[in-house]
């Protein structure tokens, strides 16, 4: 069975612009949950989605936003991009409810900012 | 969620077991203790879970102590490809509220196998 997709792998944005992620959970997985890996740090908690509502935000500002779609994959936006904002965007997905601590991860889009 | 400290690296020879430290002092008595590994360029992977009693799957051993203020996970046979950074995660296993789907990682502890 395919895991966790995300795409594009990697993205290189300049400051001030908007960009898109996108996650396809695993089949049969309702939660979707979004992460913020800068280098050298574990990863941060940014959304959680389960059957396409929020469930869950983390201390990020309001340039990120998401969005779960009715077939479970998801998008993450940010808007007004910043150098720090730089980091590995990781996607995971649960079979069960929205408090599953059994989260299967993406390998992640690189995003870049200059 | 409980705060987890973990040394920040350790070394194992290929073969040998692999025994990584987590202390969580302030754990509460409905949080469990989760481990999950990270390997170079890829995302974490989920290795096992426990609430008190010790636990072992396909892939490791979870020792938690009486008192459940700390806990060791255990790779009975480390390999090179067990070369990865692990996370010992607290939280709560549902009930909502909060909780939700929220993983609160830390430094975690970089593990290197050795040939």
């Amino acid at each position: 069975d395919a895991g966790v997709t995300q795409s594009p792998t990697h993205l290189i944005k300049t400051r001030g612009q908007q960009v898109t992620l996108r996650c396809s959970p695993i089949s049969g997985h309702k939660s979707v949950s979004w992460y913020q890996q800068v280098l050298g740090q574990g990863p941060q908690f940014i959304f959680q989605y389960y059957e396409k509502e929020e469930r869950g935000r983390g201390n990020f500002p309001d340039r990120f936003s998401a969005r779960q779609f009715p077939n479970y994959s998801s998008e993450l936006n940010v808007n007004a991009l910043l150098l720090g904002d730089s980091a590995l965007y990781l996607c995971a997905s649960s079979p069960r409810g929205p408090s599953s601590y059994e989260q299967y991860f993406g390998p992640g889009t690189r995003l870049t900012v200059t | 969620d409980a705060k987890t400290t973990q040394p920040p690296s350790m070394d194992c020879a290929e073969g040998r077991a692999a025994n990584l430290p987590c202390n969580h002092s302030t754990i509460s008595g409905n949080e469990y203790v989760y481990w999950y590994r990270q390997i170079h360029s890829q995302g974490p992977q989920y290795i096992i879970h426990g609430l008190k009693n010790n636990e072992t799957n396909e892939m490791a051993s979870l020792i938690i102590t009486e008192d459940r203020k700390s806990s060791t996970l255990i790779l009975p046979h480390a390999t090179l490809r067990d070369t990865a950074v692990y996370y010992c995660i607290v939280r709560p296993l549902g009930a909502g509220g909060t909780s939700y789907g929220k993983l609160t990682f830390g430094q975690g502890t970089i593990l290197t196998v050795h040939p």
